[in-house]
């Protein structure tokens, strides 16, 4: 059965600060792998998609990565801001069309 | 962009009512997923939907049911509501995994309590 973890379970930085926020899972016979945000009582936004073949996905100040074969997944931000405060998930996609989400960081960037 | 439209953010039920929680999203995504979110637990798959008329349990299907008529709604049913239903529960929806990315849209939430 697919585990994920995430570490930490929570970060506060200051602004201007890269940070990194880390999945790991157990199971390297995965499909892809998504990264997404959460704010508070709202629903989940997606970030980054990497599919299985790929190595890294980059959007804007985000680069997500990808390493099959230590079942790793990190999502760099650059420049952080308080606007990026808010709970970031990862989940990976099995070959039967089910996630397996990670319990998040949470995330925390004070002006 | 997608977009994945949950009919209600917010429900207040009793004990033992009927409730359907309503999903819709519009990019003619073949898949389509019910999900709840506790604290502490994370997010467990309830059901989700392959296509129309099709489903298949997720890891904690006990209580719940659904219905996907078209391809673009996908309900969920608690045919009986008890109070540790009370949850936020998010619908999701995706292109299968034979095609380009499989990624996955979710819709707003749906916070339910019963009382």
């Amino acid at each position: 059965k697919q585990e994920v973890t995430q570490i930490p379970a929570a970060l506060s930085v200051p602004e201007g600060e890269n940070l990194v926020l880390n999945c790991s899972f157990t199971d390297s016979a995965i499909y892809n792998l998504q990264w997404f945000r959460q704010d508070p009582g709202k629903g989940l936004t997606s970030l980054l998609l990497i599919q299985s073949s790929q190595r890294e996905q980059t959007s804007g100040r985000l680069n997500a990565s990808l390493d099959k074969s230590s079942g790793r997944s990190t999502l760099y931000i650059a420049a952080s801001q308080p606007g990026d405060s808010a709970t970031y998930l990862c989940a990976v996609r099995g070959s039967n069309y089910k996630l397996t989400f990670g319990k998040g960081t949470l995330l925390t960037v004070n002006p | 962009d997608v977009k994945v439209t949950q009919s209600s953010r917010y429900l207040v039920k009793r004990t033992g009512e009927k409730v359907f929680l309503e999903c819709v999203q519009d990019m003619d995504h073949e898949n389509m997923f019910w999900y709840r979110q506790d604290p502490g637990l994370g997010l467990r798959l309830i059901y989700f939907s392959y296509d129309v008329k099709m489903k298949e349990k997720g890891d904690i299907p006990e209580g719940y049911s659904v219905s996907r008529e078209k391809k673009e709604r996908f309900s969920l049913i608690l045919e009986s509501a008890s109070t540790n239903q009370t949850s936020m529960y998010l619908c999701a929806s995706s292109t299968p995994d034979r095609a380009d990315t499989g990624e996955l849209f979710f819709g707003e939430g749906s916070r339910l309590t019963v009382l």
